[in-house]
């Protein structure tokens, strides 16, 4: 247990789907963050966001769209992804300004 | 800007072996530096952390890491392996908050009978 809870851990969806990852910490944190990790390849940041605000998004397509509603609480909506999009995502958090990241389990996407 | 090396994608020992895992990194200021492990189907774990205090790190199952600033090195070490330290292990960099975090590209390293 982590404290930071990822789901689904798995999910298979064709191009034209509208799916949503999820991702629920319980350390009091204030920063949460999307990492991409696909083989062969090192964690990519997606987003960051601290105290509910959106302070980094590193050019990800448009197709990856993150909400985070409050501090405890991070979403991941794709849609019309790509095939090279399969990967896992990780989700993390940690205080604002801190140096330690706290890393969920991950959601494996497959995009077919 | 910063930026971590790690030699070797794989490594395989045998249990009961030394475990060496390289690290080195490229950092304009002084960094802060972390190992992580990552077991199959599960996120990273913190093993050990650097934070400019002493230069000997001690983590979590008996792993432990050395700064040298000379060497811009942070190698991961254990010194008898077990099977389950069969993972993927990876080395990072930081030089600002959690947001400016580097990672290497992982070693993967096999315990054998």
């Amino acid at each position: 247990e982590t404290g930071v809870t990822q789901t689904p851990r798995h999910l298979v969806m064709g191009m034209t789907n509208k799916k949503s990852l999820k991702c629920e910490q319980h350390l009091g944190h204030n920063a949460m963050y999307w990492y991409k990790q696909s083989a062969k390849k090192p964690l990519e940041l997606m987003f960051v966001y601290n105290f509910k605000e959106q302070t980094e998004n590193n050019s990800v397509p448009s197709r990856f769209s993150p909400e985070c509603p409050n501090s405890s609480h991070l979403f991941l909506h794709l849609h019309t992804l790509q095939p090279e999009d399969s990967a896992l995502y990780l989700c993390a958090s940690s205080q604002a300004g801190g140096r330690e990241l706290f890393f969920g389990e991950g959601s494996r996407l497959t995009v077919l | 800007a910063q930026s971590v090396t790690q030699l070797g994608s794989h490594v395989s020992v045998s249990e009961g072996a030394l475990v060496l895992l390289r690290c080195n990194y490229s950092s304009s200021v002084p960094p802060y530096l972390f190992w992580y492990v990552q077991y199959p189907n599960q996120g990273l774990q913190l093993l050990l952390k650097y934070t400019s205090a002493a230069t000997l790190v001690k983590g979590i199952n008996g792993f432990e890491a050395e700064f040298k600033k000379s060497e811009t090195s942070f190698h991961l070490t254990k010194p008898s392996a077990h099977m389950s330290d069969a993972a993927e292990y990876f080395c990072a960099v930081l030089t600002g908050t959690a947001s400016k975090l580097t990672f290497g590209t992982g070693t993967r390293l096999q315990v054998t009978l």
